[in-house]
C-alpha cells in the first residue's frame, strides 16, 4: 500500500486565493481525519470523517475553512479566501475502526504557504 | 485528555537503547497511552499504544507503571533514522474522541554516532 497519499506537497499563494488540499486515504480505512500543524499551536484535529460522513468539525478554525469526502478514497481541504495565519503544515491521516482506536497513518502533509 | 508531560530533549548514542518517558499522573481508567513519533519533514508515526500492560512490537516496547501515572518507551538499539520528536499521548480509545489526539510538544529524540 502506498499509504495516504497528500498534494500538493507545497503551495505557495497569495492572500485572497482560494487554495485547495487533497487527500487518498489508505484503501479500506473508514476513517479520515485533517490535522494542522504549526510552531505556536503544534498538532491541531480540524475535522475527521467516518465512511465518508463528517463527524466532528468544530477544529475548523472557521467558515472560509471547509472539508469533503465525497468518496471513500478521496478528501479535499479548501481555504477560500486564504490568509497569511493560515500558513502550517497540512496532514490527512486515516484509520481503520477496528484494528485500534487511535492508530492513525498520516500523510507527509501539505505545506502552505500564504503571502 | 490527561495531561503529559515529557523531557524537552534527550540524547542517546547510536546502538544503545533509547527510554522515553512519559509522566500522566491524572490518566483516567479508560484511557490509552499512545506513542507517535514525527521525523523531520514528514507526518507523524504511530509507534505503540497501551493500557495497563506493557506492551512490545517490532518497533519499540512501551513500559506502564502499576499504577499508570507513567510510562517508558524504549527504543532497544536506537539508529541515526530514529531522531525524531516522540509524542506521548492519553487518550480514550473511542467514542467522542476517536482520533482527538492531543500532541503536546514531546520530546525531541537526538541518536549520535
Amino acid at each position: 500500500d502506498a499509504g495516504v497519499i497528500q498534494s500538493p506537497r507545497h503551495e505557495v499563494t497569495e492572500m485572497g486565493q482560494e487554495v485547495t488540499l487533497r487527500c487518498k486515504p489508505i484503501s479500506g480505512h473508514d476513517y479520515l481525519f485533517w490535522y494542522r500543524q504549526t510552531m505556536m499551536r503544534g498538532l491541531e484535529l480540524l475535522i475527521y470523517f467516518n465512511n465518508n460522513v463528517p463527524i466532528d468539525d468544530s477544529g475548523m478554525p472557521e467558515d472560509r475553512f471547509s472539508a469533503k469526502m465525497p468518496n471513500a478514497s478521496f478528501s479535499t481541504l479548501k481555504i477560500q479566501p486564504s490568509e497569511p495565519r493560515d500558513s502550517a503544515v497540512y496532514f490527512c491521516a486515516s484509520s481503520l475502526a477496528g484494528s485500534g482506536a487511535n492508530v492513525l497513518t498520516f500523510g507527509a502533509g501539505s505545506r502552505l504557504t500564504v503571502l | 485528555d490527561a495531561k503529559t508531560t515529557q523531557p524537552t530533549s534527550m540524547d542517546c548514542a547510536e546502538g544503545r537503547a533509547a527510554n522515553l518517558p512519559c509522566n500522566h499522573s491524572t490518566i483516567s481508567g479508560n484511557e490509552y497511552v499512545y506513542w507517535y513519533r514525527q521525523i523531520h519533514s514528514q507526518g507523524p508515526q504511530y509507534i505503540i499504544h497501551g493500557l495497563k500492560n506493557n506492551e512490545t512490537n517490532e518497533m519499540a516496547s512501551l513500559i506502564i507503571t502499576e499504577d499508570r501515572k507513567s510510562s517508558t518507551l524504549i527504543l532497544p538499539h536506537a539508529t541515526l533514522r530514529d531522531t525524531a520528536v516522540y509524542y506521548c499521548i492519553a487518550s480514550n480509545a473511542g467514542g467522542t474522541s476517536y482520533g482527538k489526539l492531543t500532541f503536546g510538544q514531546g520530546t525531541i529524540l537526538t541518536v549520535h554516532p
